[in-house]
């Protein structure tokens, strides 16, 4: 149980293009879903959590106008990077916390999205 | 805000136990999280301490100590498919903060 879905697993993209990413929880509601980036050899970074029908909190220094996010549905979160950058080439990783019985304190991990800006 | 430490690598021989630290400085503690993030994938949850003492797990043991804002993840009968980044996380003020994780290198 608690399986977290990304789509995709990689992309590749030109300078100044859009990337949607998707991050879906399979087995369980999804009461607030997190958004992560990781650079190599260093740690998760929060981006921004989401809460199901609200907006996004986005940390210090995370451009909301950037990094869209759209959580429209229990199951269901996108991160936008719009107008991407080399500079936004990373890992993204989306977590979730669950509904009960789905633990409301474990974040469980989606696969992870390669993004590759050109 | 929250500040967490751990060292970076270690290797260590296949049979073998590791012991893997984690310190942490938290204005808000909900419990502590250990994940293994092997490379270009996701972390993987491992276990989770609210309470001072020792959870175990089969080959994974984790202690924490919220007094001394300290824990450790012990892992016994090292496989070589337990070559990984282990990470500790604090869960506090609604968020995951991680530690940048400590790379495992098991050898035959």
């Amino acid at each position: 149980g608690a399986v977290v879905s990304q789509h995709p697993s990689r992309v590749i993209c030109k300078s100044g293009t859009s990337v949607k990413i998707e991050c879906r929880s399979l087995d369980f509601q999804a009461t607030t879903m997190f958004w992560y980036r990781q650079f190599p050899k260093q740690s998760l970074m929060l981006m921004a959590t989401s809460n199901e029908g609200s907006k996004a909190t986005y940390e210090q220094g995370v451009e909301k106008d950037k990094f869209l996010i759209n959580h429209a549905s229990l199951t269901l979160s996108t991160l936008t990077v719009t107008s991407a950058h080399p500079e936004d080439s990373s890992f993204y990783i989306c977590s979730a916390t669950g509904v009960p019985p789905t633990s409301t304190d474990t974040q469980y991990f989606g696969p992870g999205t390669r993004l590759t800006v050109l | 805000g929250q500040n967490i430490d751990q060292p970076t690598e270690m290797t260590a021989t296949e049979g073998a136990i590791v012991q893997i630290n984690c310190t942490y400085q938290t204005s808000g503690f909900n419990g502590l999280f250990w994940y293994q993030q092997h490379a270009g994938e996701a972390p993987t949850f491992l276990s989770y301490n609210v309470l001072d003492g020792l959870e175990e797990k089969g080959r994974f043991s984790s202690f924490l100590s919220r007094s001394k804002g300290y824990s450790y993840l012990l892992l016994k009968e090292l496989q070589m498919k337990d070559s990984a980044s282990y990470l500790c996380a604090v869960s506090g003020n609604n968020r995951l903060a991680f530690g940048k994780g400590n790379q495992v290198v098991v050898i035959p």
